[in-house]
């Protein structure tokens, strides 16, 4: 059974650059799914930030798409995020998850990690 | 771009009621929709995709019907750990999450 762990720090400044490592365990990177960043404020919906294949092809949400970059180290089984010039708004929990092999159901997140809280304070 | 709304926001109900959510699509989306529950402080877990497959391990009185811009999440009838919180998604484009539908207890 896979599992996906988010990692990094929990407190980032305004305007600094927000990094989160998800670190896969009981199945491989380089399987054919799709790996996606969600994001969720506190007490509010789901965002979808975007997702990587192993191959390195990305898919981002329009929104985010000049602060994000999402990138894969198939060595460490692990994929990251980094979000630019962050403020408060992006204060959210912030999930890595495991998608479908397709182009299309790559999108249907059928494994989640636990979820990281990161807060924009200075 | 495509917009999801989803109703209602919340609703109440009794163990043993037959629960309905409901998502429209601004446009055509074909079956490319999932649903997911969310308890507090939990990730979100698939629950149906594509419209109406049961995702593995999901009870059988979960149902999902409806393609094109209208949808439909069924919980047949409610148990005491179906009280949580409900997000449809839709795939066809980049994933969208409609507001989500709070299910508490009457």
């Amino acid at each position: 059974q896979v599992q996906l762990q988010e990692s990094g720090p929990g407190l980032v400044k305004p305007s600094g650059t927000l990094s989160l490592t998800c670190a896969v365990s009981g199945g491989s990177i380089s399987s054919s799914n799709w790996w996606s960043w969600v994001r969720q404020p506190p007490g509010k919906g789901l965002e979808w930030i975007g997702e990587i294949y192993h191959s390195g092809s990305t898919n981002y949400n329009p929104s985010l798409k000049s602060r994000v970059t999402i990138s894969v180290d198939k060595s460490k089984n692990q994929f990251s995020l980094k979000l630019s010039s962050v403020t408060a708004a992006d204060t959210a929990v912030y999930y890595c998850a495991r998608g479908g092999s397709s182009a299309v159901a790559g999108s249907i997140l059928g494994h989640w990690g636990q979820g990281t809280l990161v807060t924009v304070s200075s | 771009a495509i917009r999801i709304t989803q109703s209602p926001s919340s609703l109440s109900a009794s163990t043993g009621d037959r629960v309905t959510i409901t998502c429209r699509a601004s446009q055509g989306i074909s079956s490319y929709l999932a649903w997911y529950q969310q308890k507090p402080g939990k990730a979100p877990k698939l629950l149906i995709y594509a419209a109406s497959t049961l995702q593995s391990g999901v009870p059988s009185r979960f149902s999902g019907s409806g393609s094109g811009t209208d949808f439909t999440l069924t919980i047949s009838c409610l148990q005491s750990e179906d009280f949580a919180t409900y997000y449809c998604q839709q795939y066809y484009s980049y994933p969208l999450f409609g507001g989500g539908t709070k299910v508490e207890i009457k």
